[in-house]
């Protein structure tokens, strides 16, 4: 049984490009979390999606958006991308009627020069 | 502000010996607690946690203690072993299950099980 699996492991952008990241939830989960782990810090919500809807949000600028598809993967864009960008963005997903634990993904670590 | 604090940036203990590591929340709205551990390169992965109705829970070798008064949880590992050598968070969420469910955590403690 997969867990959750994101995409890709590493990437490096320069300021001002715009990245993409993926990620396919663990079977039987049909909310997707996006977290943010910046070095030395704990990870920090960005945003969640549930049914393709933007469920809740966090405190992160309109730079971020997401999508979540059928089939309950999602995506998480970043436009114009800042130094201050570069982090571990953690995936995760959860049944969302009543689980109370995140299952995580590995994350994918982005690097902006 | 940070609502959840994980105080010890780092712990070292010896193998057979407890690890006891600690975790401080501010938001008298959090009603579930989680511990995850994180091995690098790897993903967060869930430990054990506990409600706000209870004071303690119990998992093998891990037990996960919430002082409510105190807004204070400890995570005691016993006895410790040289594979439980990872960076340990502790996260608070206010609305367990539902659509809005959103985790806040710690800046993590690294511990280290000394052989």
């Amino acid at each position: 049984d997969a867990g959750v699996t994101q995409s890709p492991t590493h990437l490096i952008k320069t300021r001002g490009q715009q990245v993409t990241l993926r990620c396919s939830p663990k079977s039987g989960h049909d909310t997707v979390s996006w977290y943010q782990q910046a070095l030395g810090q704990g990870p920090q919500f960005i945003f969640q999606y549930y049914e393709e809807e933007e469920r809740q949000r966090g405190n992160f600028p309109d730079r971020f958006s997401g999508h979540q598809f059928p089939n309950y993967s999602s995506e998480l864009n970043v436009n114009a991308l800042l130094l201050g960008d570069s982090a571990l963005y953690l995936c995760a997903s959860r049944w969302g009627s009543g689980a109370n634990v995140l299952t995580f993904g590995a994350g994918s670590r982005l690097t902006v020069l | 502000d940070q609502q959840v604090k994980q105080n010890s940036p780092s712990l070292s203990v010896q193998e057979g010996r407890i690890s006891i590591l600690n975790c401080d929340y501010t938001n008298s709205m959090f009603d579930y607690f989680l511990w995850y551990k994180k091995y690098p390169a790897e993903g967060p992965t869930f430990l054990i946690s506990i409600s706000s109705i209870k004071d303690k829970n119990e998992d093998g070798r891990f037990t996960v203690f919430l002082n409510k008064s105190a807004k204070h949880l400890s995570l005691h590992i016993v006895p410790s072993q040289p594979g439980d050598s990872a960076v340990y968070f502790c996260a608070a969420s206010s609305n367990s299950g539902g659509s809005n469910y959103k985790l806040t955590f710690g800046k993590g403690t690294l511990l280290t099980v000394n052989p």
